[in-house]
């Protein structure tokens, strides 16, 4: 079955301190792979996405993913968080043959503390 | 340059009562979308568009209905709520093509008593 599963609900952290957000998708010939932020009571825009090439793709904000084929995952990282970085983060996938479609894994919440 | 908007923005149903939520994009996209948020649930594909005229199911399409008669707009309709639809919905779309990014709206919060 098509799917993405993001293991950690809510992430607390301290501003400054790195982060990484967990991502797997289950295996598949190709996938196109993304990450997308919700601030609260908004729409969700789009991070970054890997599509092909470089399995280091960097985004808006400091945030870089990293594709991983053997693992199937795509975690997302950043060096030093900032306050303004508390959101929910979703990770979603689209898959070749069946590329109409985008699904979204269940979000983690990243809590940044002083 | 108002991308996705969605209306109305919060709406309070009674339990058998009808809606109709809209969706309207002003770039000219092909793809569109309905996703509800549930907590710890993420967004949930209800139904999508692939083109005018054309719509197709997602992974919870029951109790749910939908129209593309216009290539800018999506209607999402309930025809009788029910609490269980109570959820935050959420409008996308994209252009045609392998990994175009998907804009979204504000969403939708809906309430059923």
């Amino acid at each position: 079955a098509q799917s993405v599963t993001q293991l950690d609900s809510q992430v607390p952290v301290f501003e400054e301190a790195p982060v990484e957000l967990r991502c797997n998708y289950s295996s598949s010939v190709s996938v196109y792979l993304f990450w997308y932020v919700q601030y609260p009571n908004q729409g969700l825009q789009l991070l970054l996405k890997y599509l092909s090439g470089s399995t280091l793709v960097k985004g808006i904000n400091g945030f870089e993913a990293e594709f991983n084929k053997s693992q199937t995952s795509f975690h997302l990282r950043k060096p030093s968080v900032h306050i303004s970085d508390t959101a929910e983060y979703f990770c979603a996938v689209m898959y070749g043959g069946a590329t109409n479609k985008l699904i979204f894994g269940t979000g983690t919440l990243l809590a940044v503390q002083p | 340059n108002a991308g996705v908007t969605q209306t109305p923005k919060f709406r309070v149903l009674k339990t058998g009562q009808s809606m109709t939520l809209l969706c309207a994009q002003d770039m000219n996209h092909e793809y569109m979308y309905w996703y509800r948020q549930d907590p710890g649930m993420g967004l949930r594909l209800i139904h999508y568009s692939v083109g005018e005229g054309t719509t197709a199911k997602g992974e919870v399409p029951d109790g749910y209905n939908v129209s593309r008669l216009k290539k800018q707009n999506f209607l999402l309709g309930l025809e009788s709520a029910a609490p269980s639809q109570t959820s935050v919905y959420f409008c996308a779309s994209r252009p045609r093509g392998v990994g175009t990014e998907a804009f979204f709206g504000q969403g939708t919060r809906l309430t059923v008593v």
